[in-house]
């Protein structure tokens, strides 16, 4: 069953802006992953926050987690047109990492 | 993808056939992930195996079978028993054998069609 839910679905932004995503869970967890995935290509691993942890920056990405809402967001400053993929969400719980279904992020340049 | 090569990048398979998809890794990592994504579905977990001679099934096994008699190597075999073996298949790795749900590695995936 799919833990991590990611909103919006599709996003579509100009380059510069800033690109915003939501993922909502249902059950406790140990820590939550945002991966990003370029078309046809493995997954690559963004940024890890622990359930102990309400936000967190690297580079130009900044997550936050609210354990008492059961959500997260990860924030892409300044986008870039490299910055188009999909960026997935991943619950570490019960020794298992659970991804959701994807956010697919377009930057226009 | 450095450090986790996944053969072939392309597999097309009759029905009727088993096939087997190649995961090697040079990072010295204890555990080993197989994962299928479709489209709209995201990565669904086949197997794992967080150390040599050792693995479990996933959320979605069934038609599958794996083997790890090497750290480096696990590879899968999608049997004929798997009812809709089309999709891209991912192998991911991670440090901390018992501790599965730290940071992944993934290879650059093999996508299976079925002709």
């Amino acid at each position: 069953s799919q833990q991590g839910e990611e909103d919006p679905q599709a996003l579509s932004i100009q380059e510069g802006e800033n690109a915003t995503m939501n993922c909502s869970y249902k059950t406790s967890i140990n820590n939550l992953q945002w991966y990003r995935q370029n078309s046809g290509r493995g997954l690559v691993h963004l940024i890890l926050i622990r359930s102990n942890e309400r936000e967190k920056h690297s580079g130009r990405l900044r997550v936050t987690l609210d354990t008492s809402k059961k959500s997260s967001s990860l924030l892409i400053t300044a986008s870039r047109a490299a910055d188009t993929a999909s960026y997935f969400c991943a619950t570490g719980a019960n020794s298992k990492l659970t991804f959701g279904k994807g956010i697919t992020l377009s930057v226009r340049p | 993808d450095g450090g986790i090569t996944q053969s072939p990048k392309y597999l097309f398979r009759k029905e009727g056939q088993n096939v087997t998809l190649s995961c090697e890794q040079n990072l010295n990592h204890d555990a080993m992930y197989w994962y299928r994504q479709d489209p709209g579905q995201g990565l669904r977990l086949i197997y794992y195996s967080q150390i040599v001679n050792d693995f479990q099934k996933g959320d979605i096994a069934e038609g599958y079978s794996v083997s790890r008699e090497k750290k480096e190597s696990f590879p899968l075999t999608v049997t004929s028993a798997q009812k809709n073996p089309t999709a891209f298949y991912l192998c991911a790795t991670a440090t901390d054998r018992g501790r599965w749900y730290n940071e992944q590695f993934f290879g650059p995936g093999t996508r299976l069609t079925v002709l």
